[in-house]
C-alpha cells in the first residue's frame, strides 16, 4: 500500500531556531497536507498544498509541494514554545483515504 | 459552531470486555475515520465510512467493528479488548471532495 516516509522522527532545537521537516513516497498525489497535534488534543490543518510546486505561506510556516508530486517539505521560521507538538504529513488522491506519516516530534530546549 | 466529538475521553477496561467508543460530528460530513496513535507508528486507519450503512476496513481492523445508522454518529467496538488495543483513538471527518480532516479530541483506552 502507499506509505509516506516521514523525517526526522523528533527534533530537539533551541528557541529562536528554524525547523525544517520533509516528507517522501513511492506514490504520487495530488494534495500534500501538513497537520500540527498539540500534547492532549487531535491533529489539526496547518497547510494545505494542491499544486506541483506550490509553495505555501502561514504566519512562520512554508510549505511545499515537490515538483515530482512525490514529496514535500515544512519549514517553521523562529521557533517558539507554543510550536512543540508533532507535525503529520498527509497525502491524498481525490476521493481516496488520506494516508499519514508517522509524524516529526517538536521538543524545544529552554 | 460545527465540531467533532467523541466519548469518553479516557477509559480504563479489562480484557475481554466490549467496549463501545463514541464519535459525534455536526457537520453533516459523509466521511467518517477512526484512527488509533501509538507511538512509533503515527496515526493508522481502523475503519472508515463514506455515507449511511456504509463501512470499510482499514489496515489495522481485526478486533474492531463501527457502524453507521445516521451521518452524525460513528461508533467505534473492541467485541472482545485486548492489551494491545490499549492506545489513543481518534475519530475524524471530512466534506466529499474536500481533504481536510477535521479530528475529534481523542480517546484513551487502557486495556489491563
Amino acid at each position: 500500500g502507499q506509505q509516506l516516509n516521514q523525517s526526522p522522527q523528533s527534533m530537539f532545537i533551541q528557541e529562536g531556531e528554524d525547523v525544517s521537516m520533509n516528507c517522501t513516497s513511492s506514490s504520487i498525489f495530488n494534495t500534500w497536507l501538513w497537520y500540527k497535534q498539540d500534547p492532549g488534543e487531535g491533529p489539526v490543518l496547518l497547510i494545505a498544498l494542491y499544486k506541483a510546486g506550490e509553495l505555501t505561506s502561514n504566519g512562520r510556516l512554508t510549505a511545499q509541494f515537490g515538483i515530482t508530486r512525490k514529496d514535500s517539505f515544512l519549514n517553521i521560521s523562529a521557533s517558539i514554545p507554543s510550536d512543540v507538538g508533532i507535525y503529520f504529513c498527509a497525502g491524498a488522491n481525490r476521493d481516496d483515504k488520506i494516508i499519514f506519516g508517522k509524524g516529526t516530534r517538536l521538543h524545544i530546549l529552554p | 459552531d460545527a465540531e467533532i466529538t467523541q466519548s469518553p475521553r479516557h477509559k480504563i477496561t479489562e480484557t475481554g470486555r466490549q467496549v463501545t467508543l463514541a464519535c459525534h460530528q455536526t457537520w453533516n460530513h459523509n466521511n467518517m475515520f477512526w484512527y488509533r496513535q501509538d507511538l512509533g507508528h503515527g496515526l493508522r486507519l481502523i475503519h472508515y465510512s463514506y455515507g449511511v450503512q456504509d463501512t470499510n476496513k482499514g489496515e489495522v481492523s481485526d478486533g474492531y467493528s463501527v457502524s453507521r445508522s445516521n451521518t452524525e454518529d460513528l461508533p467505534l467496538t473492541l467485541e472482545s479488548a485486548a492489551s494491545s488495543q490499549t492506545s489513543v483513538y481518534f475519530c475524524a471527518s471530512r466534506e466529499d471532495r474536500g481533504d481536510e480532516q477535521f479530528f475529534g479530541p481523542g480517546t484513551r483506552l487502557t486495556v489491563l
